[in-house]
């Protein structure tokens, strides 16, 4: 399974772009990358998935470079309630079946 | 649609004491997984089952067990209570989806199960 690496924390405040970068070197073929957000005592929450390219939904970007060896989940106009810790997923989803291996995450915090 | 269910939410045990824990997936998912949670090692997969056949384990000791019902209800099953066992336990279902018809392997996840070993 590819290893990921973010940054620990991250500090933003409301209304304001917040970027979260994951490394993810040795990904593989077959690999997907997904992002979850979990708020304290709830099971995470499924944010965004990519292969490649650019992928949007109603809530974030996920940004993928050609080489896919990092991947950027793009939140916009972040609120207060975006505080939680986000996590990035590097994984054959189609192989082994539903096995998630969660890192240590970012804990973003959003202030006024 | 519900969401998944766990219960009980907390729960108060003492070491060397065992617990069964619950989960009701989504309807229509049949691929159920168990997580536990703590702050020292985060997020880690225990079990995922799938059609009553346990498909994936994780890196846990034998006292930790599961088994899935022809429903897609699942238990997990923790013998010797230990209190490095305390923790959030987690359960997630998936559907099934083939190309095209959403992200690969979405789960989604329950409330949680609170386990605490005094």
């Amino acid at each position: 399974l590819a290893k990921t690496t973010q940054p620990i924390s991250m500090d933003s405040y409301e209304g304001q772009e917040v970027n979260i970068t994951c490394s993810h070197n040795n990904i593989a073929t077959n690999d997907y990358i997904t992002w979850y957000q979990q708020f304290p005592s709830q099971g995470p929450r499924f944010i965004i998935q990519g292969y490649k390219t650019k992928v949007t939904n109603e809530v974030a970007s996920l940004f993928i470079p050609a080489d896919r060896k990092s991947s950027t989940l793009s939140l916009p106009r972040v609120s207060l309630s975006d505080t939680a810790v986000y996590y990035c997923l590097v994984g054959d989803p189609l192989g082994g079946g539903n096995k998630l291996t969660f890192g240590t995450g970012t804990q973003l915090k959003v202030e006024l | 649609k519900a969401g998944v269910t766990q219960t009980p939410r907390y729960l108060i045990k003492t070491r060397g004491q065992q617990v069964t824990l619950s989960c009701s997936p989504i309807s229509g998912h049949r691929s159920v997984s168990w997580y536990q949670q703590t702050p020292g090692q985060g997020l880690q997969f225990l079990f995922e089952y799938f059609s009553e056949t346990q498909r994936n384990k994780g890196n846990f000791p034998g006292r930790f067990s599961g088994r899935q019902f022809s429903n897609s209800r699942s238990e997990m099953n923790v013998s010797t209570l230990e209190l490095g066992d305390s923790a959030l336990y987690l359960c997630a279902s998936s559907p099934r989806r083939l190309a095209g018809e959403g992200p690969y392997n979405e789960q989604f996840f329950g409330p949680g199960t609170r386990l605490t070993v005094l």
